[in-house]
C-alpha cells in the first residue's frame, strides 16, 4: 500500500537558520503530494501542495518539489522564524484519503 | 466562509461506553474523512463520505461506523470503547474530486478512562 516516510526530529534551529525536512513516498499510482503543519492544540493546517512530477508548492517561504525519480517531496525554508515552532506533516492523496508520515517536530529558538 | 467545525472538542468516557462525534464541513464541501490521531500510531484514516456513501475505509475494527447527512455534515461512532481508542479525531472536508486539498477541522479530544 501507500505509505509515506519522513524524519522524525525532533529538529531544533536557531532564528534565520535554513530548514529541510525530508520526505519520502511509496504509491502504486501517481498521487498529490501535501504538507500540513499542526500547531499545538490546533488542527491540521495546509502548507502547501504539488499535483505532478517536477511541479513546487510554496507558501509563507516553504517550498517543496514533487521529484518523482527520487519519490520525494523534501520541505525546505531559507530562513525560519519562531512562530514556525510546529509540527509538520508530510502527505501523499490518493483514492480519497491522506496518507501521512509520522511527522516533524520542529522547534526555533530566539 | 467558515471553516470545517467539530463537536463536542472535549470528551472523557469510560471503557465499554459508546460516542458519537460531529463535523459540519466547509459550505459547499460534499466530501467528509475522518482520521486518528494518537502518539504512537499517528494520523491513521477513518473512512470518507461523498453524498452520503462511504467511498474508502481504513483498517480499523468495526466499532468504528460513520454516516454522512444529505447536508454533507457527518458523525462518526465507536461502539464499546477501549482505552485504546483515546484520541485526537480529525474531521476533514473537501469537493470531493479525488486528491483534492482536505481542510481539517479542530478535532475532538478523546479520553477514555
Amino acid at each position: 500500500g501507500d505509505s509515506v516516510t519522513q524524519m522524525e526530529g525532533p529538529v531544533t534551529l536557531s532564528e534565520e537558520a535554513f530548514l529541510t525536512i525530508n520526505c519520502t513516498y511509496t504509491a502504486t499510482g501517481y498521487p498529490s503530494l501535501f504538507w500540513y503543519v499542526q500547531y499545538p492544540g490546533e488542527g491540521l493546517q495546509l502548507l502547501l501542495k504539488a499535483t505532478k512530477a517536477d511541479d513546487k508548492g510554496s507558501n509563507k517561504g516553504f517550498e517543496a518539489t514533487y521529484r518523482k525519480e527520487t519519490t520525494s517531496f523534501h520541505l525546505e525554508k531559507g530562513s525560519v522564524q519562531v512562530s514556525d515552532s510546529a509540527v509538520y506533516f508530510c502527505a501523499l492523496s490518493a483514492n480519497y484519503k491522506l496518507t501521512f508520515g509520522k511527522g516533524t517536530l520542529l522547534t526555533v529558538n530566539p | 466562509k467558515a471553516g470545517v467545525t467539530q463537536t463536542p472538542r472535549y470528551l472523557i468516557k469510560t471503557r465499554g461506553q459508546q460516542v458519537t462525534l460531529s463535523c459540519s464541513p466547509i459550505s459547499g464541501h460534499r466530501s467528509v474523512s475522518w482520521y486518528q490521531q494518537t502518539p504512537g500510531q499517528g494520523l491513521q484514516f477513518l473512512f470518507e463520505y461523498f453524498s452520503e456513501t462511504q467511498r474508502n475505509k481504513g483498517n480499523f475494527p468495526g466499532r468504528f461506523s460513520g454516516r454522512q447527512f444529505s447536508n454533507s455534515r457527518s458523525e462518526m461512532n465507536v461502539s464499546t470503547l477501549e482505552l485504546g481508542d483515546s484520541a485526537l479525531y480529525l474531521c476533514a472536508s473537501s469537493t470531493g474530486q479525488d486528491q483534492e486539498t482536505q481542510y481539517f477541522g479542530p478535532g475532538t479530544r478523546l479520553l477514555v478512562l
